[in-house]
């Protein structure tokens, strides 16, 4: 069965500093990992993805996540927060040897302090 | 169209009514999702189709929950005989690669 633990239902950070969202997933197969962003009344959408190859992967809005599988994490980072980012997240994973469903996360509300 | 549309986009019910939700996936997507998302809660999966078949519909709350879809496109979510803790918002999508799901608006369910 698969997981996914999201630490911290909120984060707060000045405008300006690094940005850190925790994920760790389990899994019993090798999985696919996503993070999703929602920002305040608008839908879900994709921000980044790993599937295969680079452990490193970049998204939008200058995102980054690292795929450490002997940690089982997936971190999100941005090295500078904007007032923009303000916004809930969430980490995501399904695994990759079939078409399935999507176990997401239980969310993160990143708030930007100016 | 160009995204998931969702209808309607909310609903106020009576306690003991059905409802019926809709979903409208992008053309194409093989793949589409149900989820509930309840105030300050993160998203709970209801029930999930591959075309018109759901192999896993291992979310859906009770027998009340019912989910089809039609055409390997349209799929309408219902609920009977609502009660007050089915009030929440509903979130479909749609996708075509494994996990890259694209996500309506949702329809916000009020049971009164």
């Amino acid at each position: 069965a698969q997981s996914v633990t999201q630490l911290g239902s909120h984060v707060s950070v000045s405008e300006g500093a690094l940005v850190l969202l925790r994920c760790n997933y389990s899994s019993s197969v090798p999985p696919y990992l996503f993070w999703y962003v929602q920002y305040p009344n608008q839908g879900l959408q994709l921000l980044l993805k790993y599937t295969t190859g680079a452990t490193l992967v970049k998204g939008i809005n200058g995102f980054e996540a690292e795929f450490k599988k002997s940690e089982t994490s997936f971190h999100l980072t941005k090295p500078s927060a904007h007032m923009s980012d303000a916004a809930e997240y969430f980490c995501a994973v399904t695994p990759y040897s079939s078409a399935s469903k999507i176990i997401f996360g239980s969310g993160t509300r990143l708030s930007i302090r100016p | 169209g160009a995204g998931v549309s969702q209808s309607p986009s909310n609903k106020v019910t009576e306690k003991g009514k059905d409802v019926e939700l809709r979903c409208d996936p992008i053309s194409g997507h093989t793949a589409l999702y149900w989820y509930r998302q309840s105030l300050g809660q993160g998203l709970e999966f209801l029930i999930y189709f591959q075309g018109n078949s759901a192999p896993d519909k291992s979310g859906l709350p009770s027998d009340r929950f019912s989910a089809e879809r039609t055409g390997g496109s349209v799929s309408t979510l219902t609920i009977q005989r609502t009660q007050q803790e089915d009030s929440a918002v509903y979130l479909c999508a749609s996708s075509f690669r494994q996990g890259e799901a694209f996500f309506g608006q949702g329809t916000r369910l009020t049971v009164v």
